[in-house]
């Protein structure tokens, strides 16, 4: 069965360290991979997504990740964290025929 | 451009009675879902409409949960009886095209059974 799988239920860094959430997937083929951000009693913003191409895409606020096939793997990545980046992250790998998946999630707690 | 709408944005209901949930999805937008994000969890999809008709809904509970999406636009969902356990956050996104498309999502309806 397809799945995603985030370890990290929740990271804390300091303001200006930069971070590295993790995410895997499992399935034969080559998913679209999203990674979403939701702030407290916001709905879910997209940071950024891999379709095809360049394993490494950029998205908005500074955030980017790499596409790893090897490692059936979608890490989401930023140089420098900010005290606005606190939030609830969540990987989703969507599959043609419709199936759409979300992670756990992980919590980003950021100290100043 | 608009987005997702959702409606009410809160609920508090006892247990055994009846909820119903909206969403407008963005115009033009042919597919639409309603997730169920429990507290501490990722969304879970619920159904998948394809315009109109029923694309996913297989983590559906039928027996309590039902949902249309007349006209291919707006869609309601519903809970009816509802249980202590469904108590979430009811999210509706909307995408131009299903499986790799991108989902847009509304605010969603936090949901409280007592």
């Amino acid at each position: 069965a397809q799945s995603v799988t985030q370890p990290d239920i929740h990271i804390t860094v300091s303001e200006g360290a930069s971070l590295e959430l993790r995410c895997n997937y499992s399935y034969g083929a080559t998913p679209y991979l999203f990674w979403y951000v939701q702030s407290p009693g916001q709905g879910l913003q997209l940071l950024l997504k891999y379709f095809s191409g360049d394993t490494l895409v950029q998205g908005i606020k500074g955030f980017e990740a790499e596409f790893k096939r090897s490692q059936s793997s979608f890490n989401l990545r930023k140089p420098s964290v900010h005290w606005s980046d606190a939030a609830e992250y969540f990987c989703a790998v969507g599959y043609l025929g419709n199936q759409f998946y979300f992670g756990t999630g992980t919590s980003l707690t950021v100290i100043p | 451009e608009a987005g997702v709408a959702q409606s009410p944005r809160y609920k508090i209901i006892e247990k055994r009675q009846s909820v119903a949930f909206w969403c407008n999805p963005i115009s033009g937008h042919a597919t639409l879902y309603w997730y169920q994000q429990i507290l501490g969890q990722g969304p879970k999809l619920l159904i998948q409409f394809q315009n109109n008709g029923v694309v996913d809904d297989s983590q559906l509970p039928k027996d309590r949960f039902s949902a249309e999406r007349l006209k291919g636009v707006d869609s309601t969902l519903k809970i009816q009886p509802a249980k202590l356990e469904d108590s979430a956050v009811y999210l509706c996104a909307s995408s131009l095209k299903s499986g790799a498309g991108e989902q847009f999502f509304g605010p969603g309806t936090r949901l409280t059974v007592l």
